[in-house]
């Protein structure tokens, strides 16, 4: 079977090597889902987001991964950066409601 | 201006006072969120408006008022500020349900 990948609040990660970030979501009835990375003293900024029709979506050096039938989502970051370290939230959203709902955070340290 | 402004970017404030942090979008965006972010909880949603001339509660109203006059700014009151509201408080806009929302820089807001 698949494993859930188990969220952590926290991160380090070697400088060049992959990332992969993890969130449970709550709702069955979220058809909408976003990455926000927020660094220190600023506000989130938007990563990547998904819609419920699809289970993978690819950016710049990011790949989002959508599970419904364990209402899971992944954030896989390539090659990182040291620019990348920050705290990185998963949030989701209902059909035609503008409110999202936040997750946690996991904080994301890269070593050099 | 570009994108969401946030006044103050920090504040004092003695217990009993009234404050309202004011936020601004120029991007003609529809809805606007008042946030409060505190260590280990995450973004928590205080109110709403979908739209000018309506608001709605989020997860943690209490203490809180807005108000929506125009599309472009979205103040957030407290009347009678309590130390429980020391928090970063983050302004957003998006502009249709199911869409990235797009965050201002914060105020830090401490009560004493």
């Amino acid at each position: 079977g698949e494993s859930v990948g188990l969220h952590l609040p926290t991160l380090s990660v070697q400088e060049g090597d992959n990332s992969i970030i993890n969130c449970a979501y709550s709702n069955s009835a979220s058809d909408y889902f976003i990455w926000y990375k927020q660094e220190s003293g600023k506000g989130p900024q938007f990563i990547i987001d998904i819609r419920s029709n699809m289970d993978k979506r690819q950016g710049q050096r990011v790949t989002v991964l959508l599970n419904k039938t364990v209402k899971h989502l992944s954030l896989q970051i390539a090659a990182t950066q040291p620019g990348d370290s920050a705290v990185y939230f998963c949030a989701e959203n209902i059909l035609n409601d503008y409110k999202l709902s936040f997750g946690a955070g996991t904080t994301v340290t890269v070593r050099a | 201006i570009a994108g969401i402004t946030q006044a103050p970017t920090s504040q004092i404030l003695a217990a009993g006072r009234r404050m309202t942090l004011r936020c601004t979008q120029d991007m003609r965006h529809n809805a606007m969120y008042w946030y409060r972010q505190d260590l280990g909880l995450g973004l928590r949603l205080i109110h709403y408006s979908n739209t000018a001339g309506t608001t709605g509660k989020g997860e943690v109203p209490d203490g809180y008022s807005v108000s929506r006059a125009n599309t472009d700014d979205f103040p957030l009151t407290l009347a009678s500020a309590v130390p429980s509201q020391t928090s970063v408080y983050f302004c957003a806009s998006s502009d249709s349900p199911s869409r990235e929302q797009f965050f201002g820089p914060g105020t830090r807001l401490t009560v004493l």
